[in-house]
């Protein structure tokens, strides 16, 4: 069946450090991939997404390229803030009459001023 | 925009009794929602997929008897937890699907059983 793997963390890092969050993907046919930010306290929001392979998805100075020959959507911003804190979660959506979400585990990410 | 609600954002219950929640779509309609449980430190894993209507969809292990979904409006889906236990403590979110590749989610409910 299909199914995300991310890294764990928790990751902390130093305010302006350069960001990664890994995730693969296992899927049959073409999924949609997202990346979502939960901070605490709070509900899922949806950070970017990409639809097809080759798409890079952008948004508040992240970005993630659906890169279907390695099944990978790794998370990456160039220069984090400490309003970045927070918990982060890789999805897939296999498609199909509900376009069920299936979501990775969730990676902590703490930012340090 | 898409804006999702959730009511209450927190309740304390006894053991033994129910609680509803409510999901809501603010400014669009939704056919299908979805209904979510996180626990501490963990993903969330999708309880049931609620459709407007009709019955609702229940992932495997999840008891529909004690999970009751009702979806009755295209605005509006309900979660009750029956005979709460302590463990059904948990945070409940819930999303609403709003075209074909989008959930918008709602902010979460608390529920803790004493």
């Amino acid at each position: 069946g299909n199914s995300v793997t991310q890294m764990e963390g928790p990751v902390t890092l130093s305010e302006e450090a350069f960001l990664t969050i890994n995730c693969t993907y296992t899927a049959t046919g073409y999924p949609s991939l997202f990346w979502y930010v939960q901070y605490p306290g709070e509900g899922l929001q949806l950070l970017l997404k990409a639809t097809k392979a080759d798409d890079k998805g952008s948004n508040k100075g992240f970005e993630a390229t659906y890169r279907k020959e390695t099944t990978s959507f790794h998370l990456e911003k160039g220069s984090v803030q400490v309003s970045d804190s927070a918990v982060y979660f890789c999805a897939l959506s296999g498609g199909g009459a509900t376009n069920k979400l299936i979501f990775g585990t969730g990676t902590l990410l703490a930012v340090q001023p | 925009g898409a804006v999702v609600s959730q009511h209450p954002s927190r309740v304390i219950c006894k053991s033994g009794t129910s609680v509803k929640i409510e999901c809501r779509s603010l400014d669009f309609q939704a056919t299908t929602m979805f209904w979510y449980r996180q626990f501490p430190k963990q993903s969330l894993m999708l309880m049931a997929t609620s459709n407007e209507g009709s019955k609702a969809t229940y992932e495997q292990g999840v008891e529909k008897d004690k999970f009751l979904i009702n979806h009755a409006s295209l605005t509006l889906s309900t979660l009750t937890v029956t005979s709460a236990h302590p463990e059904d403590s948990s945070f409940y979110i819930c999303s609403a699907r709003k075209g074909p590749n989008e959930q918008f989610f709602g902010p979460g409910t608390r529920l803790t059983v004493l």
